[in-house]
């Protein structure tokens, strides 16, 4: 069975500085790697997306990959209240199935 | 744009009664999803379709069945509801399917909650 680990948290950040999510996977012929966030109630929506190895940046939030290491990351640098939520992350294997972790939610403190 | 559209958004049924959920996409996307979400424990994926006519299980797949039924719609049929059941139902489609530039960036619907009593 394909696996995604995720820590569920809460992880607590003060605001302005840098929340770091971590996962890790087992299925080393993954692909695509992905981070949704998830508002209480809502739908997942994506905000970051990567697919080989090293980091790649949009706004204040960067993903890093290492195959290797089978681990990929989230920074979310100067952290607002509005980024409290739940992060889920994603990854497709080459059979095309997208398998989500168990999320980590995140509490910005003000 | 309606995206990807879920029916019921929520309903409740009693144990041993079957349902339908409905899904479909105007996105023209090739794979489409079905996920559950109970606390605390992400997005179990419960079966996938990767084209009209294709369907797979998932991690969860015992007690659910699909039909693609065309490109546009997925449905998931619950034949005999058990309270183990009981949870919020997305259905998601993504772009491309196979092949190593897919994406795979998946579009969610607004989510089912179902309750079986």
């Amino acid at each position: 069975q394909k696996e995604v680990e995720q820590n569920s948290g809460p992880l607590s950040v003060p605001e302005g500085a840098i929340a770091s999510l971590n996962c890790t996977y087992s299925d080393r012929g993954s692909q695509s790697f992905f981070w949704y966030r998830q508002y209480s109630g809502k739908s997942p929506e994506l905000i970051m997306s990567i697919y080989s190895n090293g980091d790649k940046e949009d706004g204040r939030f960067t993903a890093q990959l290492n195959k290797a290491s089978q681990y990929v990351s989230l920074l979310i640098r100067d952290s607002q209240p509005s980024d409290s939520a739940t992060y889920l992350c994603a990854v497709k294997g080459r059979d095309d199935k997208i398998i989500f972790g168990k999320g980590t939610r995140l509490h910005i403190l003000p | 744009n309606a995206g990807v559209t879920q029916t019921p958004k929520f309903q409740v049924l009693k144990t041993g009664q079957s349902m339908t959920l409905q899904c479909a996409q105007d996105m023209n996307h090739n794979s489409m999803y079905w996920y559950r979400q109970d606390p605390g424990m992400g997005l179990r994926l419960i079966y996938y379709s990767a084209s009209e006519g294709t369907t797979d299980k998932g991690e969860v797949p015992n007690g659910y069945n699909v039909s693609r039924l065309n490109k546009r719609e997925f449905s998931l049929r619950l034949e005999s509801a058990a309270p183990s059941q009981t949870s919020v139902y997305f259905c998601a489609s993504s772009e491309i399917s196979g092949g190593p530039l897919n994406t795979g960036e998946l579009f969610f619907g607004e989510g089912s909650r179902l309750t079986v009593l």
